[in-house]
Protein backbone atom coordinates (compact mmCIF):
# COMPACT_ATOMS: atom_id res chain seq x y z
CA UNK A 1 0.00 0.00 0.00
CA UNK A 2 1.27 3.34 -1.16
CA UNK A 3 -0.96 4.91 1.50
CA UNK A 4 -1.45 9.10 0.54
CA UNK A 5 0.39 10.20 -2.02
CA UNK A 6 0.68 13.83 -3.08
CA UNK A 7 1.57 14.47 -6.66
CA UNK A 8 3.43 17.36 -6.87
CA UNK A 9 6.17 17.30 -4.09
CA UNK A 10 7.17 21.11 -5.10
CA UNK A 11 6.07 24.00 -7.34
CA UNK A 12 6.71 27.82 -7.54
CA UNK A 13 3.99 29.74 -8.98
CA UNK A 14 4.06 33.76 -10.11
CA UNK A 15 1.11 35.44 -8.88
CA UNK A 16 -2.17 35.11 -10.57
CA UNK A 17 -1.00 32.20 -12.06
CA UNK A 18 -3.49 28.30 -11.22
CA UNK A 19 -2.72 24.94 -10.43
CA UNK A 20 -4.25 22.07 -9.40
CA UNK A 21 -2.76 19.47 -6.40
CA UNK A 22 -3.28 16.23 -6.46
CA UNK A 23 -4.12 13.73 -3.74
CA UNK A 24 -4.65 9.81 -4.09
CA UNK A 25 -5.49 6.94 -1.26
CA UNK A 26 -5.58 3.59 -1.87
CA UNK A 27 -7.12 2.90 1.36
CA UNK A 28 -10.60 2.99 0.72
CA UNK A 29 -11.22 5.30 2.72
CA UNK A 30 -14.44 7.83 2.69
CA UNK A 31 -13.27 11.30 4.47
CA UNK A 32 -10.48 13.42 2.90
CA UNK A 33 -8.52 16.82 4.10
CA UNK A 34 -7.01 19.28 2.73
CA UNK A 35 -5.11 21.42 5.14
CA UNK A 36 -2.33 24.49 4.90
CA UNK A 37 0.59 24.55 7.16
CA UNK A 38 2.36 27.74 7.36
CA UNK A 39 5.78 27.79 8.46
CA UNK A 40 6.03 27.39 12.47
CA UNK A 41 2.58 26.82 12.50
CA UNK A 42 -0.34 24.76 13.32
CA UNK A 43 -2.28 23.09 10.69
CA UNK A 44 -5.61 24.59 8.81
CA UNK A 45 -8.60 22.99 7.14
CA UNK A 46 -8.86 24.11 3.74
CA UNK A 47 -11.95 21.53 2.58
CA UNK A 48 -12.49 18.28 3.30
CA UNK A 49 -15.08 15.55 1.89
CA UNK A 50 -17.14 12.90 3.28
CA UNK A 51 -17.08 10.86 0.11
CA UNK A 52 -17.54 10.55 -3.43
CA UNK A 53 -19.25 13.44 -5.11
CA UNK A 54 -19.16 15.43 -1.57
CA UNK A 55 -17.08 18.45 -0.02
CA UNK A 56 -17.13 20.72 2.97
CA UNK A 57 -15.73 24.35 3.67
CA UNK A 58 -12.78 23.98 6.70
CA UNK A 59 -11.40 26.68 8.50
CA UNK A 60 -9.74 28.83 5.84
CA UNK A 61 -11.43 28.08 2.01
CA UNK A 62 -11.09 31.23 0.72
CA UNK A 63 -8.89 31.21 -2.46
CA UNK A 64 -9.14 27.42 -2.91
CA UNK A 65 -11.21 24.63 -4.85
CA UNK A 66 -12.16 21.36 -4.20
CA UNK A 67 -12.98 17.86 -6.14
CA UNK A 68 -13.83 14.37 -5.31
CA UNK A 69 -14.72 12.77 -8.18
CA UNK A 70 -13.60 10.04 -7.88
CA UNK A 71 -13.39 8.27 -4.17
CA UNK A 72 -9.61 7.99 -3.97
CA UNK A 73 -8.59 11.36 -5.60
CA UNK A 74 -8.83 14.30 -3.86
CA UNK A 75 -7.69 17.73 -5.82
CA UNK A 76 -7.15 20.58 -4.71
CA UNK A 77 -7.34 23.97 -6.71
CA UNK A 78 -5.85 27.40 -6.95
CA UNK A 79 -7.66 29.66 -9.47
CA UNK A 80 -5.30 32.92 -9.03
CA UNK A 81 -2.44 31.98 -6.88
CA UNK A 82 -1.24 35.13 -4.56
CA UNK A 83 1.91 34.99 -2.18
CA UNK A 84 -0.25 34.86 1.16
CA UNK A 85 -1.14 30.94 -0.29
CA UNK A 86 2.86 30.17 0.34
CA UNK A 87 2.62 26.93 2.53
CA UNK A 88 3.29 23.36 3.38
CA UNK A 89 -0.11 21.63 1.47
CA UNK A 90 -1.57 18.14 3.08
CA UNK A 91 -3.43 15.55 2.49
CA UNK A 92 -5.05 13.36 4.49
CA UNK A 93 -7.63 10.26 4.90
CA UNK A 94 -9.79 8.61 7.04
CA UNK A 95 -12.93 6.61 7.76
CA UNK A 96 -14.33 7.95 11.40
CA UNK A 97 -16.29 5.21 12.49
CA UNK A 98 -19.33 5.20 14.74
CA UNK A 99 -17.98 7.71 17.20
CA UNK A 100 -15.54 10.15 15.52
CA UNK A 101 -12.34 9.33 14.98
CA UNK A 102 -9.54 11.77 13.95
CA UNK A 103 -6.83 8.60 13.49
CA UNK A 104 -6.01 10.38 10.15
CA UNK A 105 -3.53 9.47 7.18
CA UNK A 106 -1.48 11.61 5.82
CA UNK A 107 0.61 12.35 2.42
CA UNK A 108 4.24 13.88 2.33
CA UNK A 109 2.85 17.49 1.49
CA UNK A 110 3.59 19.39 -1.16
CA UNK A 111 5.87 22.76 -0.70
CA UNK A 112 4.36 25.72 -2.62
CA UNK A 113 5.97 29.12 -3.36
CA UNK A 114 3.94 32.04 -4.53
CA UNK A 115 5.95 35.21 -5.99
CA UNK B 1 -16.29 27.95 19.46
CA UNK B 2 -13.66 25.39 20.29
CA UNK B 3 -9.82 26.36 21.48
CA UNK B 4 -7.10 24.53 22.30
CA UNK B 5 -4.23 25.75 24.16
CA UNK B 6 -0.39 24.11 24.66
CA UNK B 7 2.75 24.93 25.61
CA UNK B 8 4.62 26.29 22.93
CA UNK B 9 8.31 24.12 23.96
CA UNK B 10 9.44 21.81 26.21
CA UNK B 11 12.57 20.35 27.02
CA UNK B 12 13.96 16.84 28.47
CA UNK B 13 16.45 14.61 28.99
CA UNK B 14 16.48 11.15 27.30
CA UNK B 15 15.37 8.49 30.09
CA UNK B 16 12.87 11.03 31.66
CA UNK B 17 8.80 10.46 31.11
CA UNK B 18 7.33 13.34 29.35
CA UNK B 19 3.84 14.97 30.13
CA UNK B 20 2.57 17.68 27.58
CA UNK B 21 -1.20 19.22 28.37
CA UNK B 22 -3.67 20.52 26.12
CA UNK B 23 -6.16 22.77 27.42
CA UNK B 24 -9.58 22.41 25.05
CA UNK B 25 -13.05 23.45 25.86
CA UNK B 26 -16.53 23.50 23.76
CA UNK B 27 -15.06 20.56 22.24
CA UNK B 28 -17.86 17.77 20.37
CA UNK B 29 -19.37 15.86 23.03
CA UNK B 30 -18.53 12.49 21.09
CA UNK B 31 -15.70 12.97 19.62
CA UNK B 32 -12.29 11.31 20.36
CA UNK B 33 -9.31 13.75 21.83
CA UNK B 34 -6.13 12.73 19.20
CA UNK B 35 -2.60 13.66 19.59
CA UNK B 36 0.19 13.78 16.88
CA UNK B 37 3.29 13.90 15.97
CA UNK B 38 5.32 15.70 13.12
CA UNK B 39 8.87 15.18 12.25
CA UNK B 40 10.97 18.35 10.26
CA UNK B 41 9.61 18.13 6.42
CA UNK B 42 7.01 15.64 7.08
CA UNK B 43 3.22 15.04 7.62
CA UNK B 44 1.91 14.35 10.92
CA UNK B 45 1.41 10.71 12.27
CA UNK B 46 -1.11 9.44 14.82
CA UNK B 47 -0.05 8.96 18.11
CA UNK B 48 -2.87 8.11 20.18
CA UNK B 49 -6.45 8.80 20.85
CA UNK B 50 -8.91 8.64 23.44
CA UNK B 51 -12.63 9.67 24.93
CA UNK B 52 -11.74 9.68 28.45
CA UNK B 53 -10.15 8.05 31.61
CA UNK B 54 -6.66 6.29 30.37
CA UNK B 55 -5.82 4.68 27.67
CA UNK B 56 -2.39 3.08 26.67
CA UNK B 57 -0.73 2.20 23.50
CA UNK B 58 2.59 0.68 22.47
CA UNK B 59 4.47 4.46 22.46
CA UNK B 60 2.34 6.54 24.59
CA UNK B 61 -0.48 7.14 27.37
CA UNK B 62 -3.25 9.56 27.03
CA UNK B 63 -4.82 10.95 30.08
CA UNK B 64 -8.66 12.51 30.19
CA UNK B 65 -10.44 14.45 32.95
CA UNK B 66 -14.41 13.26 33.31
CA UNK B 67 -15.10 17.37 32.06
CA UNK B 68 -12.67 16.32 29.15
CA UNK B 69 -11.63 20.20 28.89
CA UNK B 70 -7.99 19.26 28.64
CA UNK B 71 -5.75 15.79 27.97
CA UNK B 72 -2.49 14.91 28.78
CA UNK B 73 0.12 12.92 26.22
CA UNK B 74 2.55 11.04 28.07
CA UNK B 75 5.70 9.60 26.33
CA UNK B 76 7.77 7.10 28.82
CA UNK B 77 11.06 7.25 28.97
CA UNK B 78 11.97 9.74 26.02
CA UNK B 79 14.47 9.09 23.46
CA UNK B 80 16.44 11.72 21.32
CA UNK B 81 14.14 10.43 18.28
CA UNK B 82 11.46 11.86 20.43
CA UNK B 83 12.67 15.47 18.90
CA UNK B 84 9.56 16.63 17.47
CA UNK B 85 5.90 19.16 17.44
CA UNK B 86 3.21 17.30 19.77
CA UNK B 87 -0.24 18.38 18.33
CA UNK B 88 -3.56 17.79 19.79
CA UNK B 89 -6.42 17.52 18.00
CA UNK B 90 -10.73 17.91 18.81
CA UNK B 91 -13.51 18.33 16.87
CA UNK B 92 -15.66 21.66 17.72
CA UNK B 93 -18.88 20.95 19.47
CA UNK B 94 -20.93 23.87 17.34
CA UNK B 95 -19.84 23.58 13.62
CA UNK B 96 -17.89 19.92 13.60
CA UNK B 97 -15.12 21.52 12.56
CA UNK B 98 -11.39 19.87 13.23
CA UNK B 99 -9.79 22.20 15.61
CA UNK B 100 -5.94 21.49 15.89
CA UNK B 101 -3.13 23.13 18.68
CA UNK B 102 -0.20 25.06 17.43
CA UNK B 103 1.90 22.33 18.26
CA UNK B 104 4.17 22.07 21.33
CA UNK B 105 7.93 21.57 20.29
CA UNK B 106 9.62 18.91 22.34
CA UNK B 107 13.58 18.68 22.32
CA UNK B 108 15.28 15.93 23.83
CA UNK B 109 18.82 16.70 24.91
CA UNK B 110 21.03 13.60 25.86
Amino acid sequence: NAGVTQTPKFRVLKTGQSMTLLCAQDMNHEYMYWYRQDPGMGLRLIHYSVGEGTTAKGEVPDGYNVSRLKKQNFLLGLESAAPSQTSVYFCASNDPGGRLSYEQYFGPGTRLTVT
Amino acid sequence: LAKTTQPISMDSYEGQEVNITCSHNNIATNDYITWYQQFPSQGPRFIIQGYKTKVTNEVASLFIPADRKSSTLSLPRVSLSDTAVYYCLVGDSSNYQLIWGAGTKLIIKP
